[in-house]
C-alpha cells in the first residue's frame, strides 16, 4: 500500500504565523492529496496536486511536490485558530490500498 | 446534499456479540473503503471495494467482513468483536478516474468490553 509519512508529528504556532508540514512517500504516484481532520471527525479533502505539477495554491494553502525526492509540503499562511486540526497526506497511484499516516497535529494559539 | 453516512455513531458492546456498522453514500461513487483510527497508528485501511461485488483486503482485515451488494452501501461486519477492535471507524467513498479524492463519513466510535 502507499503511505505518506507526515513531519513533524506536532506543531504549535501563534495565530497569524505560517505553518509548514511535510510529507514523504516511497512509491511512484499519480497525485498526492492533503486532508484535514478536526478532532474525532472524518477527514476533509483540502487539495490535490498531480505528479506533473510542482506547486499548487488554494486560498491560504500552498502545496509543493518534488517527485524526485518523493516529498511534498503543505504551507498554511496567516494561520487562524480554526486551522487547529490534524493534517494528513495521501500519496495516490490509484485507489487500491490507501493508508494514511499518523498526521501532523497543528495547534494554532489565539 | 452529497454525503457519506454511518450508523451507529457510537456503540458499546461486549466481546463476541456480532455487530454491523452501516455505511451509505449518495454520490454514485464506485469506490468505498473502511478505515480504523487508533492513537499513534494513524488511519489504517480495513477493506475497500472498487465496485459492486468487488472487495479486497486493506492492511488490517483480520476480524472484519464486508459486502457490497449495492453501489451505495458498504457495511462493515464484526462477527465476533474483541476488545482490540475498540477504535474509531471511518467509511469513505470516491469517484473513479485518476483524481482519487475521498469523502469521509462522520465516524463510528466502537467500544468492545
Amino acid at each position: 500500500s502507499q503511505q505518506g509519512e507526515e513531519d513533524p508529528q506536532a506543531l504549535s504556532i501563534q495565530e497569524g504565523e505560517n505553518a509548514t508540514m511535510n510529507c514523504s512517500y516511497k512509491t511512484s504516484i499519480n497525485n498526492l492529496q492533503w486532508y484535514r481532520q478536526n478532532s474525532g471527525r472524518g477527514l476533509v479533502h483540502l487539495i490535490l496536486i498531480r505528479s506533473n505539477e510542482r506547486e499548487k495554491h488554494s486560498g491560504r494553502l500552498r502545496v509543493t511536490l518534488d517527485t524526485s525526492k518523493k516529498s511534498s509540503s503543505l504551507l498554511i499562511t496567516a494561520s487562524r485558530a480554526a486551522d487547529t486540526a490534524s493534517y494528513f497526506c495521501a500519496p495516490s497511484g490509484g485507489y487500491q490500498k490507501v493508508t494514511f499516516g499518523i498526521g501532523t497535529k497543528l495547534q494554532v494559539i489565539p | 446534499e452529497a454525503q457519506v453516512t454511518q450508523n451507529p455513531r457510537y456503540l458499546i458492546t461486549v466481546t463476541g456479540k456480532k455487530l454491523t456498522v452501516t455505511c451509505s453514500q449518495n454520490m454514485n461513487h464506485e469506490y468505498m473503503s473502511w478505515y480504523r483510527q487508533d492513537p499513534g497508528l494513524g488511519l489504517r485501511q480495513i477493506y475497500y471495494s472498487m465496485n459492486v461485488e468487488v472487495t479486497d483486503k486493506g492492511d488490517v482485515p483480520e476480524g472484519y467482513k464486508v459486502s457490497r451488494k449495492e453501489k451505495r452501501n458498504f457495511p462493515l461486519i464484526l462477527e465476533s468483536p474483541s476488545p482490540n477492535q475498540t477504535s474509531l471507524y471511518f467509511c469513505a467513498s470516491g469517484g473513479d478516474g485518476t483524481y482519487n479524492e475521498q469523502f469521509f463519513g462522520p465516524g463510528t466510535r466502537l467500544t468492545v468490553l
